[in-house]
């Protein structure tokens, strides 16, 4: 089946770094969705992408969607005490459905 | 305006018993998606359910497991006999049917068998 791989697993970062990350498929989709868990709680949307190429802000997140529409990246700047927490990929094949597929998550630890 | 809202919160189940675990959705959002988080793992689809109605139950495991959505209350999934490989964090989301926004989800069950 499909799968997304994210990476990396997890990361350990200074407070004031900035923080990159991606998500790999091994097929085409057609829209991304980047989500944020934080303990004990439910995914929380951050950003969704919808084009290839598309790149999309939310604060400062920034996420973009891969020319080659198998990956997607985040970039969180200036990281903060609360920015931990595990980020979530999720990635759709076909456009407007309901299904998505998650990757397994980038456990974020930022040292203050 | 409250969210998608899940409980309990936190269920602890013995081997072969019973675990209901209900989803009432945000208002306004009549369908309503499962998913189920094993540790250190990301989230499987389960069930998408609009009002009386299954849609797709695709991720449902072929036995134990069920899924309803009636007319009045909240959604409910039902997991008869449990075993202890079903203790996960189950997620509920659910949205208008427009799919392009991604969902909201709920807080989470976190089911443990015993």
């Amino acid at each position: 089946g499909q799968q997304l791989n994210q990476s990396p697993q997890s990361m350990f970062i200074q407070e004031g770094e900035d923080v990159s990350m991606n998500c790999t498929s091994s097929s085409i989709f057609n829209t991304w969705l980047w989500y944020k868990q934080d303990p004990g709680e439910g995914p929380v949307l951050l950003i969704a992408l919808y084009k290839a190429g598309e790149l999309t802000s939310n604060g400062r997140l920034t996420a973009q969607f891969g020319i080659t529409r198998k990956d997607s990246f985040l970039n969180i700047s200036a990281s903060i005490p609360s920015d931990v927490g595990i980020y979530f990929c999720a990635g759709s094949v076909t456009s407007g459905t309901y299904k998505y597929i998650f990757g397994t998550g980038t456990r974020l630890k930022v040292l203050a | 305006n409250a969210g998608v809202m899940q409980n309990p919160r936190h269920l602890v189940r013995r081997r072969g018993q019973e675990a209901r675990l209900r989803c009432s959705p945000m208002k306004g959002h009549s369908h309503v998606y499962w998913y189920r988080q094993l540790p250190e793992e990301g989230l499987k689809f389960m069930v998408y359910l609009q009002k009386e109605n299954i849609i797709d139950e695709s991720g449902m495991p072929k036995e134990r497991f069920s899924a309803e959505f009636p007319k009045e209350g909240p959604s409910i999934l039902r997991i008869q006999q449990v075993v202890r490989g079903d203790s996960a964090a189950y997620f509920c989301a659910s949205s208008t049917g427009d799919y392009t926004v991604g969902y909201t989800f709920g807080s989470g069950t976190r089911l443990t068998v015993v």
